[in-house]
């Protein structure tokens, strides 16, 4: 199975300011058709997890453009270019190019200082 | 406006089986994937299987194989997901989640399933 390792566990950052995720797979997600499969998820506390970026850097309707993924190979990154405090929340990554299973990394925690 | 909504909260005992729904709205119910993904408590995201209606053939996770049914019903657009044989370590936060441009586009409010004796 692919493993997905992400940093930092726990990101308190200040209201205004940036804040970047890692996710790196222990291979790479590039698939045979092409496509990279690494889609960014949104679990707010006490909801249901919301995907925000799909295929690295392909931003769902309706998520705000200070969400921004990039990447590639094994490497990949999400941005919030300004934290609001509605960001609060956990952020998984996950791969679906090597399926069965989909697999997703552990989350990192961002917190308002 | 794509929709899933599942059943309610369960509590089980250990050795029993569990069957969550997931009636869907909007879209076409058979062209796309639907998954379940469980989330123990203070956990991260488990993939537990998939099916395409359209084939309804379902995939799971190797950690299920045996222990995992996934169905779905075209005429009321339903999927589901029977866990058998539970344990404690079962007690979780279950989720379907539909496709649409790539994996796990739409999800579920979650079905929290307790086992306990």
């Amino acid at each position: 199975d692919v493993v997905m390792t992400q940093s930092p566990f726990s990101l308190p950052v200040t209201l205004g300011q940036p804040a970047s995720i890692s996710c790196r797979s222990s291979q790479s997600l590039v698939h045979s058709d092409g496509n990279t499969y690494l889609n960014w998820f949104q679990q707010r506390p006490g909801q249901s997890p919301r995907r925000l970026i799909y295929k690295v850097s392909n931003r769902d309707s309706g998520v705000p453009d200070r969400f921004s993924g990039s990447g590639s190979g094994t490497d990949f990154t999400l941005k919030i270019s300004r934290v609001e405090a509605e960001d609060v929340g956990v952020y998984y990554c996950m791969q679906g190019t090597h399926w069965p299973p989909l697999t997703f990394g552990g989350g990192t925690k961002v917190e308002i200082k | 406006q794509v929709q899933l909504l599942q059943s309610g909260a369960e509590v089980k005992k250990p050795g029993s089986s569990v069957k969550v729904s997931c009636k869907t709205s909007g879209g076409t119910f058979s062209n796309y994937a639907i998954s379940w993904v469980r989330q123990a408590p203070g956990q991260g995201l488990e993939w537990m299987g998939v099916i395409i209606p359209l084939f309804g053939t379902a995939t799971y996770a190797q950690k299920f194989q045996g222990r995992v049914t996934i169905t779905t019903d075209e005429s009321t657009s339903t999927a589901y997901m029977e866990l058998s044989s539970l344990i404690s370590e079962d007690t979780a936060i279950y989720y379907c989640a539909r496709d649409g441009s790539s994996w796990l586009n739409y999800w579920g409010q979650g079905t929290l399933v307790i086992v306990s004796s």
